[in-house]
């Protein structure tokens, strides 16, 4: 297996640009998870979801971020407008809902909004 | 709700050195996992080790073992003959057994090797 695949590695955005990140779970897990990395808050959960269903979005920050899971195979976070303070590390992970499975990590999106 | 505490930002030990990172937790579950994850430069996010809170047993993974005192929800990295390639950022996670599955983290320990 490719492992979770996460698109673009990198994004350069302009403030007030709608920015769309992407993730491709692990085939078979049914949990998807977008965590953010700053500076400043460090890894913080933003949502997660079990069997493509939202289950908690409440780090999701404000009305500008949004994400969707239409199949279990892909995985969207968009921010729309951008600002420059969203500038992090976003993170996807994707998981076996079981007792015993651990979480497998996405290779990051660097985004930057200037 | 639940939190994790790494106390040391930074640490350096020599090549071929033991060093032991620290975490501290605090939660009112009884079963729970705790982790050791591993971020070098590359970014990826690449786990290390794992405990199960049931099991009184120390978890070990070749050079690396941890410290899981319970009573004191203290859980600590020991890496063992260190290398080059250990230098990183690590960082100790908590998730609950039941449940979310979300990883709590701390704010992570950067490991440098000097040779």
């Amino acid at each position: 297996d490719a492992g979770v695949i996460q698109s673009p590695r990198h994004e350069v955005t302009e403030m007030g640009q709608e920015v769309t990140l992407r993730c491709k779970p692990i085939s078979g897990h049914n949990s998807l998870f977008w965590y953010r990395q700053t500076m400043m808050r460090g890894l913080e959960l933003l949502i997660y979801f079990n069997n493509n269903v939202p289950i908690d979005d409440s780090g999701m920050p404000e009305d500008r971020f949004s994400a969707k899971m239409p199949n279990a195979s892909f995985s969207t976070l968009k921010i729309q407008p951008s600002e420059p303070r969203d500038s992090a590390v976003y993170f996807c992970a994707s998981s076996l809902y079981l007792r015993d499975t651990e979480a497998f990590f996405g290779q990051g999106t660097r985004l930057t909004v200037v | 709700a639940q939190t994790v505490t790494q106390s040391q930002p930074e640490m350096s030990v020599q090549e071929a050195e033991t060093v032991t990172l620290s975490c501290t937790y605090d939660t009112s579950e009884s079963d729970y996992y705790l982790f050791w994850y591993k971020q070098p430069p590359s970014r990826q996010m690449i786990l290390v080790i794992r405990q199960e809170a049931y099991k009184q047993q120390n978890a070990t993974e070749n050079r690396f073992s941890v410290n899981f005192q319970k009573a004191a929800k203290s859980f600590s990295l020991k890496i063992s003959d260190s290398q080059l390639g250990d230098a990183a950022m690590y960082f100790c996670a908590y998730r609950r057994s039941r449940g979310a599955q979300k990883l709590v983290f701390g704010q992570g320990t950067r490991l440098t090797i000097n040779p």
